[in-house]
């Protein structure tokens, strides 16, 4: 089936703008995960969806940063007042949950190249 | 304080021949660990993974290998071929947490020359 895919490849803004970025987890998933990787970095944890519950957002590196996911399947990550420091490749990922006696294995939309200018 | 650490960036071996790609890892709750490989521009694959129960997980050319007691694990390609020319990252996690959230080291480039 259809893998993870996410909106828009590429993004250029300016500072102080505020950016919107989307993630289409896999059918079925119901976990969700945004994940940023900064030039040079690992990926770095930023908040994880589970179903009806409440969000984990304790990677949200501050309070420009919100995320949502409507009806447990699109997610749409927000930064407001952009800074050139929120310049990296913005990733998704999608696993089943860990309930279902999965493992959990996350997998990866293409990313979101977002560059502050 | 970096919980997953990949020491090495860069990795170049010939072609047939075996790469090794290490990993260490500081936090003792971490009991699940997964390889994932990139290519640029693309989002990482999942490549194979181990859990603590284990010490070696082995998926056709890809084994990796885990050593709880020194905190390290390794991902061994053998034979190692152009089409593996990548980064790779390892990741882990702690399953008792409340999510499944991986703690990614900062990755290897491996490039296998022809």
């Amino acid at each position: 089936g259809a893998g993870v895919s996410q909106s828009p490849s590429n993004k250029v803004t300016e500072k102080g703008k505020d950016v919107e970025l989307r993630c289409d987890p896999i059918s079925g998933h119901t976990a969700l995960y945004w994940y940023r990787q900064s030039l040079g970095q690992g990926l770095e944890f930023l908040i994880y969806f589970q179903g009806n519950s409440a969000p984990d957002k304790s990677g949200l590196p501050s309070d420009r940063f919100s995320a949502e996911r409507t009806g447990g399947s699109v997610s749409t990550l927000t930064i407001q007042r952009t800074q050139q420091e929120d310049s990296a490749v913005y990733l998704c990922a999608s696993s089943l949950a860990k309930t279902s006696g999965g493992t959990g294995t996350q997998y990866f939309g293409p990313g979101t190249r977002l560059t502050v200018l | 304080d970096q919980q997953v650490k990949q020491n090495s960036p860069s990795l170049s071996v010939q072609e047939g021949r075996i790469s090794i790609l290490n990993c260490d890892y500081t936090n003792s709750m971490f009991d699940y660990f997964l390889w994932y490989k990139k290519y640029p521009a693309e989002g990482p694959t999942f490549l194979i993974s181990i859990s603590s129960i284990k010490d070696k997980n082995e998926d056709g050319r890809f084994t990796v290998f885990l050593n709880k007691s020194a905190k390290h694990l390794s991902l061994h390609i053998v034979p190692s071929q152009p089409g593996d020319s990548a980064v790779y990252f390892c990741a882990a996690r702690d399953s008792g947490a409340g999510s499944y959230q991986l703690t990614f080291g900062k990755g290897t480039k491996l490039s296998v020359i022809p």
